[in-house]
């Protein structure tokens, strides 16, 4: 089946401008999590999701940063006068939501989308 | 001290010879531990997925967990080269971590020479 898609895939933007990064997860999937992945650190945890809510933001770097999710599915992270440190590949990833030691929470990540900042 | 400790490598090791690779914590509240394989510039893969203390085997993967020393570990067998990538270990406190997420290494870069 398909898997989660992120869009757009490379997106290069001038300092100081707004961008709009999209997420699709898994059809049926409830839980979707955003992260960071800067060159030569590790995946940074933003922000999750369960169904439309958020339930702590404060994962996000600075108030620059905003992230929605409408009907349950699709997401956007928003990124407002980007700065040169934002300069990433920003993953998506989706689970069931299933809280268990059984599994049903694992993540299946997206293809990503790498944000240069000039 | 972060959290979660991985060697980066690049760990370079023959055709055909079993892998280790190994991470440590720090947060003995951790209790669900996977590992992510990730090929350049593509999105992480799921490999192994364990919960508490013990092995678990899937094919050529087998992942270890000893939570009293907070180690873990994942062994590949008969490595290929198919199989150089960046290799992700990843845990949490509870299932999905929740408003935590998963807590990340910062991986380890393998090559599986020819």
């Amino acid at each position: 089946g398909a898997g989660v898609s992120q869009s757009p895939s490379n997106k290069v933007t001038e300092k100081g401008k707004d961008v709009e990064l999209r997420c699709d997860p898994i059809s049926g999937h409830t839980a979707l999590y955003w992260y960071r992945q800067s060159l030569g650190q590790g995946l940074e945890f933003l922000i999750y999701f369960q169904g439309n809510s958020a339930p702590d933001k404060s994962g996000l770097p600075s108030d620059r940063f905003s992230a929605e999710r409408t009907g349950g599915s699709v997401s956007t992270l928003t990124i407002q006068r980007t700065q040169q440190e934002d300069s990433a590949v920003y993953l998506c990833a989706s689970s069931l939501g299933l809280a268990g030691n059984l599994g049903g929470d694992e993540q299946y990540f997206g293809p990503g989308t790498r944000l240069t900042v000039t | 001290q972060k959290e979660v400790e991985q060697d980066p490598g690049p760990l370079s090791v023959p055709e055909g010879a079993i892998v280790s690779l190994n991470c440590t914590y720090s947060n003995s509240a951790f209790q669900y531990f996977m590992w992510y394989r990730q090929y350049s510039r593509k999105g992480p893969e799921l490999l192994m997925y364990t919960y508490s203390s013990g092995n678990k085997e899937d094919g050529r993967f087998t992942a270890q967990v000893d939570k009293s020393s907070k180690y873990i570990s994942l062994f590949i067998r008969d490595s290929q080269p198919s199989d150089s990538a960046t290799y992700l270990c990843a845990m949490s406190a509870i299932p999905g971590g929740g408003a935590d997420g998963l807590t990340f290494g910062k991986g380890t870069h393998l090559i599986i020479q020819p």
